[in-house]
Order: C-alpha cells, then structure tokens, then sequence
C-alpha cells in the first residue's frame, strides 16, 4: 500500500539523550515535513525537504536535525539541545498536483 | 503574514444533531483552504478542501464547506452528525498549494458526539 510510514509510534527516553525518528514514503513526494503537535497549538512546522540533500528550517527547528539522503525517507533528529521534547511528531509530504498534504501516523516522544 | 483561528476549541452535539465548526482567516493574497480530521493518536487525513471554482466543497462523509470571501471564512458543516464524526478538525490556508511550507494550521476543534 502506498502510504507514509513512522517509527516508533511510543518513544520513551530520559533527559539528555537525542533520539531519532523515522519517516519513510513510498508515494514519489518530492516534498517531505516534519511537524510538532502539542494540545491546543494545531501544527507548528520544525523542518521541511522540497528535494533531496536540500532541506529548510521552519517555524520551531531549533533543538531538531533532519537528513534527506534519499527521496523516500526523512528522518528526524531531537536533540538534547530541544528544551521541551515531549510531544507528538508528524511526518507528511506533499502532493503538489492537488495541494494536500498526506501524514504518518505519528509518533509520540515522552522524555522523562 | 497568514493566520487562521478556529473560534471553538470544543464543540459537543448530539448524535443526529447539526453542526458547524468555525474558521476564520486573514491574508493579503488569494488563499487555498482546507479541512483535515485528526482521529485518536494518528496522523491528520485531508476532508475536504478550496482551490478554485465552486464555493461550496463537499466531502464524501457528508461535510461541507464554503469559501466566503467577504468574510475571510471556510466554516464546516453537517446537517446530521454520527458518533463515527468524533474527532479533531483543522482549518488550514496557504497562499500557494504547490508549496506546504506555506500552510498555517488553526489550533483545532474537537468534536465530541454525545449519543
């Protein structure tokens, strides 16, 4: 099936520790998004890749890292340098023919 | 500069009851709008959306939207909600639909059904 994928869905780790999250897509996207979920905030855009070896900061990309080496993945890096690392995290890509954005099913980051 | 705000945080409804979430917007260009749904602990699906053309979009569940311009708003609509439609919803706009890093999301509305 075609679709996005995310790993892990459930990530626990202690403060201080960077951890990293996977996206992969099999959908031919050029472009691929990671964003940042917390309760009541909607989306807030940390990095995004039009193309790839080529990717942009967005609105919150301090404390994160991203790679694009290969058009199917994306991963994303939270560092230790992130100061408050607990949220749920959602990769996309973008279809641009139609303007929609298709997302992972997330994964959900809790540092104790 | 963009922005969207969704005016309810929480709507609660009675199964079979109607019901419309709110979303307003502001921009200095023509916009492109859009509805996703959020279901428990997974990722956002597009509903429904407004490029061009017709007003009034439609979803294949049942919800509709209209553009209305004058009033900067992309409210969504459903004569006759079912317990399946509960959910987090997002209004989002972005001034070019060939480039998501111009799409600003609202904070969402739950939409919790009581039977």
């Amino acid at each position: 099936d075609g679709g996005i994928t995310q790993s892990p869905k459930y990530l626990f780790r202690k403060e201080g520790q960077n951890v990293t999250l996977s996206c992969e897509q099999n959908l031919n996207h050029d472009a691929m998004y990671w964003y940042r979920q917390d309760p009541g905030q909607g989306l807030r855009l940390i990095y995004y890749s039009q193309i790839v070896n080529d990717f942009q900061k967005g609105d919150i990309a301090e404390g994160y890292s991203v790679s694009r080496e290969k058009k199917e993945s994306f991963p994303l890096t939270v560092t230790s340098a992130q100061k408050n690392p607990t949220a749920f995290y959602l990769c996309a890509t973008n279809d641009r023919a139609t303007g929609e954005l298709f997302f992972g099913e997330g994964s959900r980051l809790t540092v104790l | 500069a963009q922005s969207v705000t969704q005016l309810d945080s929480q709507v609660p409804v009675f199964e079979e009851a109607p019901v419309e979430l709110r979303c307003n917007y502001s921009s200095s260009v023509s916009v492109y709008l859009f509805w996703y749904v959020q279901y428990p602990n997974q990722g956002l699906q597009l509903l429904l959306k407004y490029l061009s053309g017709s007003t009034l979009v439609k979803s294949i569940n049942g919800f509709e939207a209209e553009f209305n311009k004058s009033q900067t708003s992309f409210h969504l609509r459903k004569p006759s909600v079912h317990i399946s439609d509960t959910a987090e919803y997002f209004c989002a706009v972005s001034s070019g639909y060939s480039s998501a890093s111009k799409i600003i999301f609202g904070s969402g509305t739950r939409l919790s059904i009581r039977p």
